[in-house]
């Protein structure tokens, strides 16, 4: 089975830090994704890359930034982590020709901002 | 990718059959509909897709009515793990930079024994 592991499963952070997320997959896929997920609100895209070094803006990109160095590795960056960026952050990846359901997704972040 | 709208909640016993239903009204003739499963502190996971007519998996069964604006999953005679919550997806399975899943705020199953 493939593996999508994110590095940690709980962070606490203060107002203000730089904050790196990080999330690695060991089955080549091409394509990662960023999720955070909110009580009431669901999943939302945060960042995507279908290839090494290149990225795309999900749905609310404002506030982070992402880097994809290795095509294993996809981090998040949180440039300076505010106290509504609390949330459960989800990592994702499949393959390029794979449709709606070849996605594995990690176990999840949760990053709490004091 | 399609708007969908799903019942916030549900609440079922063990052993009973449960029926969620989403509705798609927007849905393109490309477009097939995907069933992810969320259980607490893990991310989700895929448990069926289809296009139309009926699909079924040891997991879960799809129902999908001729004119696809809705869709109903299935799972026969709950148990307790099956407390989840369940996020119905629309949208072409072309993968790449346009197979993004963009999850609704899903169906939370409630199994009380």
């Amino acid at each position: 089975d493939v593996k999508v592991t994110q590095s940690s499963r709980y962070l606490v952070k203060r107002t203000g830090e730089k904050v790196f997320l990080e999330c690695v997959q060991d089955m080549d896929h091409e394509n990662m994704f960023w999720y955070r997920q909110d009580p009431g609100l669901g999943l939302r895209l945060i960042y995507f890359s279908y290839d090494v070094k290149m990225k795309e803006k999900g749905d609310i990109p404002e506030g982070y930034s992402v880097s994809r160095e290795k095509k294993e590795r996809f981090s998040l960056i949180l440039e300076s982590a505010s106290t509504n960026q609390t949330s459960m952050y989800l990592c994702a990846s499949s393959l390029s020709y794979q449709g709606m359901d070849g996605y594995t997704f990690g176990s999840g972040t949760r990053l709490t901002v004091v | 990718l399609a708007k969908t709208t799903q019942p916030i909640s549900m609440d079922s016993y063990e052993g009973q059959e449960v029926n969620i239903t989403c509705s798609h009204n927007n849905i393109a003739t490309n477009d097939y509909i995907t069933w992810y499963q969320q259980f607490p502190s893990q991310g989700p996971r895929f448990i069926i897709q289809g296009y139309k007519t009926k699909v079924t998996n040891e997991v879960a069964s799809l129902f999908i009515p001729a004119d696809r604006k809705s869709s109903t999953l299935s799972l026969p005679r709950v148990s307790l793990s099956d407390t989840a919550v369940y996020y119905c997806l629309v949208g072409d399975t072309g993968g790449g930079s346009q197979g993004n899943l963009i999850f609704g705020k899903g169906t939370k199953l409630s199994v009380k024994p």
